[in-house]
């Protein structure tokens, strides 16, 4: 399997919602990343997990929280959310992790969060 | 601070013309510079990175740290070439081994006409 695979593909929450995203790869990497993506604009780092800990959080409010269960699998949890958090929610993977983190990205198809 | 330029929101060529898409960095240590590609309809995926050399469905790119540019360039450009583009940084630390903190540039889309 050389594949990023996201869930769901759409989600519409409201503000008041609790839910949560998935990402899955099971090529044996060992750093996964999570992207927000606004229409015609370029991906935006959110976090990066390394050996399944948090390496990197690019100061992304707290009603945004990750989590990574084993090696395979990344969540992203989202409460509270705001109309302007809705986007494109890119999940991403690569061999090696934090500081060797030079290898090629594999990314997701993503989730398209709507939030009214 | 990493920052990544590329000037050229659209870019239209006609098939067969070369097409050269430009990207410009700032980086104060060693950058590793990609270019990914995102077809209609498709995810993002890698293109080529400068520390490979390799040469991707005929793309080129090379890194002038001199004036801090990794243009992309393809001397025949083809339909299917038609695409978002960005350009992207990664910072190298002293071990020569990335960071992993990807910026991606504005991106261009090209458009390829027949």
């Amino acid at each position: 399997d050389t594949e990023v695979t996201q869930t769901p593909k759409h989600l519409v929450m409201g503000m008041t919602n609790k839910k949560s995203l998935k990402c899955e790869q099971h090529m044996g990497h060992r750093a996964m990343y999570w992207y927000k993506q606004k229409a015609k604009k370029p991906p935006e780092l959110m976090f990066v997990y390394s050996y399944e800990k948090l390496s990197i959080n690019e100061s992304v409010p707290s009603r945004f929280s990750p989590e990574c269960p084993n090696s395979s699998l990344l969540n992203l949890h989202l409460h509270a959310l705001q109309p302007e958090d809705s986007a494109l929610y890119l999940c991403a993977s690569s061999q090696e992790g934090w500081p060797s983190s030079g290898y090629e990205q594999y990314f997701g198809p993503g989730t398209r969060l709507t939030v009214t | 601070a990493q920052r990544v330029t590329q000037p050229e929101k659209l870019l239209s060529v006609f098939k067969g013309a070369p097409v050269e898409l430009k990207c410009n960095y700032s980086y104060s240590g060693s950058p590793e510079l990609f270019w990914y590609v995102q077809y209609s309809r498709q995810r993002l995926q890698l293109l080529l990175r400068h520390i490979s050399r390799e040469s991707i469905k005929g793309f080129t790119a090379d890194l002038n740290k001199g004036e801090t540019s990794f243009h992309l360039k393809k001397p025949f450009a083809q339909e299917e070439d038609s695409a978002m583009y960005y350009c992207a940084l990664s910072g190298l630390n002293a071990g020569g081994t990335s960071y992993g903190k990807l910026t991606f540039g504005q991106g261009t889309i090209l458009t390829v006409h027949p």
